[in-house]
């Protein structure tokens, strides 16, 4: 069935350090990838998504990799500030691309 | 321009009672989405429109809870006979559908129902 799993559920790091939160999901015919992040209280906003097509895309201190062969892909958080702690979540596109299904989200907190 | 809009943005109701819960998307996106974010939880699929047809109501919990979309526009989640466990946030998102692939899903702020 459609299903992306999502780790760590929780990540804790220092200030200006990097992290890395990975994703697998189950259908080989899903081709596009968002990541989304979501700060208390606020919606989930849109930070870097990916297609199919290629490997890597980066954008500032955001990048994201896929390894369609192994069905994972990875959100990638160089240089962390106190702003980049929220949850965020990793989705994956089913059915023809109709349909996101999300993973359950990492909690990270940057700390001082 | 606007954003996806939810309204109420806060809703107390007593269990069994009836609620509905609407979604403004973004003007002229022909793809609507209704999850629901339990607290501290990820965000579960429950309905989605293409148009006002919907080919995908997989993720509905119960025959308690409908959806419907009109005029290609607002959609209505209704929830009936509320319980406890209700109890979440809705939101609703929709997207433009512009390539044939998937495309940007943008988030209304949703709806936090409460079922006491």
């Amino acid at each position: 069935g459609e299903n992306v799993e999502q780790h760590p559920s929780t990540l804790s790091v220092q200030e200006g350090d990097s992290a890395v939160i990975k994703c697998t999901y189950s259908d080989s015919a899903s081709n596009y990838f968002p990541w989304y992040k979501q700060e208390l209280g606020k919606r989930p906003q849109l930070i870097i998504d990916i297609r199919s097509n290629v490997g890597e895309k980066k954008d500032q201190r955001i990048a994201v990799t896929l390894n369609k062969t192994a069905k994972h892909f990875s959100l990638h958080i160089t240089e962390t500030q106190p702003e980049d702690s929220a949850v965020y979540f990793c989705a994956a596109a089913f059915q023809g691309a109709q349909k996101l299904v999300f993973g359950q989200g990492t909690r990270l907190t940057i700390n001082p | 321009g606007a954003g996806v809009s939810q309204s109420p943005s806060n809703k107390v109701t007593e269990k069994g009672k009836d609620v509905e819960l609407r979604c403004d998307p973004i003007s002229g996106h022909t793809a609507l989405y209704w999850y629901r974010q339990s607290l501290g939880q990820g965000l579960e699929f429950l309905i989605y429109f293409q148009g006002n047809s919907a080919p995908d109501k997989s993720g509905l919990p119960s025959d308690r809870f409908s959806a419907e979309r009109t005029g290609g526009s607002v959609s209505t989640l209704t929830i009936q006979r509320t319980q406890q466990e209700d109890s979440a946030v809705y939101l609703c998102a929709s997207n433009a559908q512009v390539r044939t692939g998937a495309d940007t899903q943008y988030f209304g702020p949703g709806t936090r129902l409460t079922v006491l």
